[in-house]
């Protein structure tokens, strides 16, 4: 089945550090990406959506200087928060569809827990 | 936006046992998929089963099936004799244009 690489897995750094996380489809081409946000206890918080060679879209009240997504190739999105502070420490999760067509699943990244000390 | 609604936070299951999961939605279109992911405690998201809206028959993989009442925006998950494994937070997932997800269902699976 499709596989969706994130790296890292868990990173733990200085307030005012800029982290970047990477999000691979492995064995197919996703023109589009997903980037969610997960609080403890609660559901995935959609936070943009990576179009492949274009701009993300962002959900509306995440910051676009502070989470900044490229999308370089067809198989790799990066998420990067920048200047990240304590607030900002939480589960991320990306996840790409198999397909041209918007109605197949989601395929999901096994997540990067973040921790702002 | 659309909404997807768990009304069950928590659930508990005797091992062995069948156990329903609750989801209704909101939407006024025809066309659309929807989904069930488990997210066990490793917090990977695992696409249990999914439902095309256009197909009336009821969707099922092994142990797992849906009732889904397109009339009603109603789409259970009933598991069918319940494993340790299966202990997980389950999503409820409405998708046409991105996808909507529902708050979570904590199951518990009873030894």
């Amino acid at each position: 089945g499709a596989v969706v690489s994130q790296h890292p897995s868990w990173v733990i750094c200085k307030s005012g550090t800029s982290v970047k996380i990477e999000c691979r489809s492995l064995d197919f081409q996703a023109t589009t990406m997903f980037w969610y946000r997960q609080f403890p206890k609660q559901s995935l918080m959609l936070m943009a959506t990576s179009n492949e060679g274009s701009k993300a879209t962002y959900e509306q009240g995440v910051e676009k200087d502070k989470f900044l997504i490229n999308h370089a190739s067809l198989t790799l999105s990066t998420l990067t928060v920048t200047s990240a502070h304590p607030e900002d420490s939480s589960f991320y999760i990306c996840s790409a569809r198999d397909g041209g067509t918007d109605y197949q699943p989601q395929h999901f990244g096994d997540g990067t827990r973040l921790s702002i000390l | 936006a659309q909404t997807v609604t768990q009304s069950q936070p928590e659930m508990s299951v005797q091992e062995a046992e069948t156990v329903t999961l609750s989801c209704t939605y909101d939407t006024s279109e025809s066309d659309y998929y929807l989904f069930w992911y488990k997210q066990p405690p490793s917090r990977q998201m695992i696409l249990v089963i999914r439902q095309e809206a256009y197909k009336q028959q009821n969707a099922t993989e092994n142990r797992f099936s849906v009732n889904f009442q397109k009339a009603a925006k109603s789409f259970s998950l009933k598991i069918s004799d319940s494993q340790l494994g299966d202990a997980a937070m389950y999503f409820c997932a409405y998708n046409r244009d991105q996808f909507y997800f529902g708050t979570g269902t904590s199951l518990t699976v009873i030894p």
